[in-house]
């Protein structure tokens, strides 16, 4: 059973416009949530975390929501630019352990 | 940013050859994992290590073994590679404390022929 769920394989974007990738999680023990960007052959590069206690935390054109309730969270990305254009993987650490547990990922691709 | 390192890049070789991919960091981090990915999937973990001499078997039944004798080094063994066995194998390492990311290796490209 899946308990980090990206139903979105992919999301194209004009450039400038705002990309929102979203991720659910079944597990309500979960603490900790990233998200991770990757480009084919390489490994993934960390974007973007949230705590568990928090609902919001941005970094640059980068913020990450979380809605405990809906067991949900979002990446939102302003303004999208071409390089943005890779797949993107929202992940989660379980309470008290640490292991990291990721969706299937969504490929952003960011038009020009 | 990320010093951690996965060798080799590509690998591409025949059905029963013994391999073993290397990945070695040099940030001192306690934690050190291996994720098996296939295209258009997730990131599965196939092993965890929390530290010298402990190693733990992940949540995707893998045929690979690992080790961990030096803090820095954690590589993983295929004693008979198969074409199953095809797939980018992804090594990654934290420090263990709270709210700590991952650092991922550049990945190894696994090609069983």
């Amino acid at each position: 059973d899946q308990q980090v769920k990206q139903n979105s394989p992919s999301l194209s974007v004009q450039e400038g416009r705002i990309s929102i990738l979203n991720c659910d999680y079944t597990n309500s023990m979960f603490d900790y949530f990233l998200w991770y960007k990757k480009y084919p052959a390489e490994g993934p590069t960390f974007l973007i975390s949230i705590s568990s206690i928090k609902d919001k935390n941005e970094d640059g054109r980068f913020t990450v929501f979380l809605n405990k309730s809906a067991k949900h969270l979002s990446l939102h990305i302003v303004p999208s630019q071409p390089g943005d254009s890779a797949v993107y993987f929202c992940a989660a650490r379980h309470s008290g352990t640490y292991k990291y547990i990721f969706g299937t990922g969504t490929r952003l691709k960011v038009l020009a | 940013e990320a010093d951690i390192y996965q060798t080799p890049r590509y690998l591409v070789i025949g059905t029963g050859k013994k391999i073993t991919l290397e990945c070695s960091q040099t940030m001192g981090h306690d934690k050190m994992y291996w994720y098996q990915q296939d295209p258009g999937m997730e990131l599965h973990l196939i092993h965890y290590s929390y530290g010298v001499n402990s190693t733990e078997k992940g949540d995707l039944s893998s045929e690979s073994t690992v080790s961990r004798i030096r803090t820095e080094h954690f590589p993983l063994t295929l004693e008979s590679a198969r074409p199953s066995h095809t797939s980018q194998y992804l090594c990654a390492s934290s420090r263990g404390s709270t709210n700590e990311k991952l650092f991922f290796g550049s990945g190894t490209q696994l090609s069983v022929l």
